[in-house]
């Protein structure tokens, strides 16, 4: 299972913008067969997907967000990030950062993924 | 967006017998080259998920062959032939042949 440990402050206040990175191995980052997502769990719920990023920078987000995601990419650090705006007690939630292997070619990227490798999570609370 | 509809919701197991989940979805998901991209994957408790199956009968490296998957157009199926202790937790669908990816509400695997 590949290291994904995911960072970032646990607790954020109302309207405010959660921030997260995901540390990657040195050198997986630019492997042109994956591309990077975010997931979250709120409290006792099921799973939603954030988006998920291509080394390039090209992105996919989930439409239920309306627009409040933003994913980046650095491949010098070996590092993707989440931002996500005007939260609301509504995003309080574990998130988790993944890899996401596509088979490229026959599919674009916004379908035909899977995620292979999960990060431990991390708790994000959205509190005053 | 595809609704995945998972059931049972809750699943009760001896140790040792089967377990079937289901995962119904609300449009086919077979996509243009042929292949269908449902996945399952298990949370055990406290844990992040884990990928067990991908594209409806792939299993992933390491998981036992005691799980397997299977379906077509609309229908899922993953099974447990023999439920063991470290089975416990809660299984998931989930998929991507179309925009949005979706998951299953999730299935609590419990042993009697």
């Amino acid at each position: 299972q590949l290291q994904l440990p995911e960072s970032g402050p646990g607790l954020v206040k109302p309207s405010e913008t959660l921030s997260l990175s995901c540390s990657v191995p040195p050198g997986s980052i630019t492997n042109n067969n994956y591309y990077w997502g975010w997931i979250r769990q709120p409290p006792g719920k099921g799973l939603e997907y954030i988006g998920h990023i291509y080394y390039t920078g090209s992105a996919y987000y989930n439409p239920s967000l309306k627009g409040r995601v933003t994913l980046s990419i650095d491949t010098s650090k070996n590092q993707f990030s989440l931002r996500l705006s005007s939260v609301t007690a509504a995003d309080t939630a574990v998130y988790y950062c993944a890899r996401v292997p596509h088979p490229l070619g026959s599919c674009s990227g916004a379908t035909c993924f899977s995620f292979d490798s999960w990060g431990p999570g991390i708790v994000a609370t959205v509190s005053s | 967006d595809v609704v995945l509809t998972q059931s049972p919701l809750s699943l009760p197991v001896t140790l040792g017998q089967p377990a079937s989940i289901s995962c119904r979805s609300s449009h086919g998901l077979a996509y243009g080259d042929g292949n269908t991209y449902l996945s399952w994957f298990q949370q055990r408790p406290g844990q992040s998920p884990r990928r067990l199956i991908y594209k409806v009968s792939n299993r992933d490296s390491g998981v036992p062959d005691r799980f397997s998957g299977s379906g077509s157009g609309t229908d899922f199926t993953l099974k447990i032939s023999r439920v063991e202790a470290e089975d416990v937790g809660v299984y998931y669908c989930m998929q991507s042949t179309r925009w949005p990816p979706t998951f299953g509400q999730g299935t609590k695997v419990e042993i009697k």
